[in-house]
């Protein structure tokens, strides 16, 4: 079975300072692994993905996550967070080839002044 | 492309009163899902419909039925709307993932609010 573990609900950062948000999974099998971001009352957005190619993922507005096999974690990071970073962010898991999609619980990004 | 597309965007019902959520994706994917969002539990899986002509039971499907119209649309039913299905609701559309460049990622609609009151 399946599972994501955001081990922060609520992340509070100042504008121009580093964000990292935490993500350990679970995974019978070889995972993908994605993070989405959701701005209030709207849609999920792809912000990058994992899918056993390099370990180190880049993906939109400057968020990149590292695959870290041995510690089962997939932490997305910001070197210099922005007032528009301020969203709803999931983390989530796949098996390869698979149709289940599992999400974690979301992680709350606040971006202060 | 307009991607994934849901209507309506709001509704409120009476407890007891059904109505179906539309879904539609462009993106000629073999599958599509609906979810549900409640605060603090992140999106939990309904229904999904892995190719047209199957559809099977996802985390939370008592008090749903869905319907795999063509590849195009899959439409989420609430027969006798309860105050639990109070949520906003989902659709989303994915390619499985191959050898291939498709990633198997889910492509998300923008929300439908539902408030049974």
């Amino acid at each position: 079975a399946q599972s994501v573990t955001q081990l922060d609900s609520h992340v509070s950062v100042s504008e121009g300072t580093p964000v990292l948000l935490r993500c350990n999974y679970s995974s019978s099998y070889s995972p993908s692994l994605f993070w989405y971001v959701q701005h209030p009352n709207k849609g999920l957005q792809l912000l990058l993905k994992y899918t056993s190619a390099a370990t180190l993922v880049k993906g939109i507005n400057g968020f990149e996550a590292e695959f870290k096999k041995s510690e089962t974690s997939f932490h997305l990071t910001k070197p210099s967070a922005h007032m528009s970073d301020a969203a709803e962010y999931f983390c989530v898991v796949s098996h390869n080839y698979g149709q289940n999609f599992v999400f974690g619980p979301g992680t709350r990004l606040s971006v202060l002044p | 492309n307009a991607g994934v597309t849901q209507t309506p965007k709001f509704q409120v019902l009476k407890t007891g009163q059904s109505m179906t959520l539309q879904c539609a994706q462009d993106m000629n994917h073999n599958s599509m899902y609906w979810y549900r969002q409640d605060p603090g539990m992140g999106l939990r899986l309904i229904y999904y419909s892995a190719s047209e002509g199957t559809t099977d039971k996802g985390e939370v499907p008592n008090g749903y039925n869905v319907s795999r119209l063509n590849k195009r649309e899959f439409s989420l039913r609430l027969e006798s709307a309860a105050p639990s299905q109070t949520s906003v609701y989902f659709c989303a559309s994915s390619e499985l993932r191959t050898s291939g460049s498709n990633t198997g990622e889910l492509f998300f609609g923008e929300g439908s609010r539902l408030t049974v009151l």
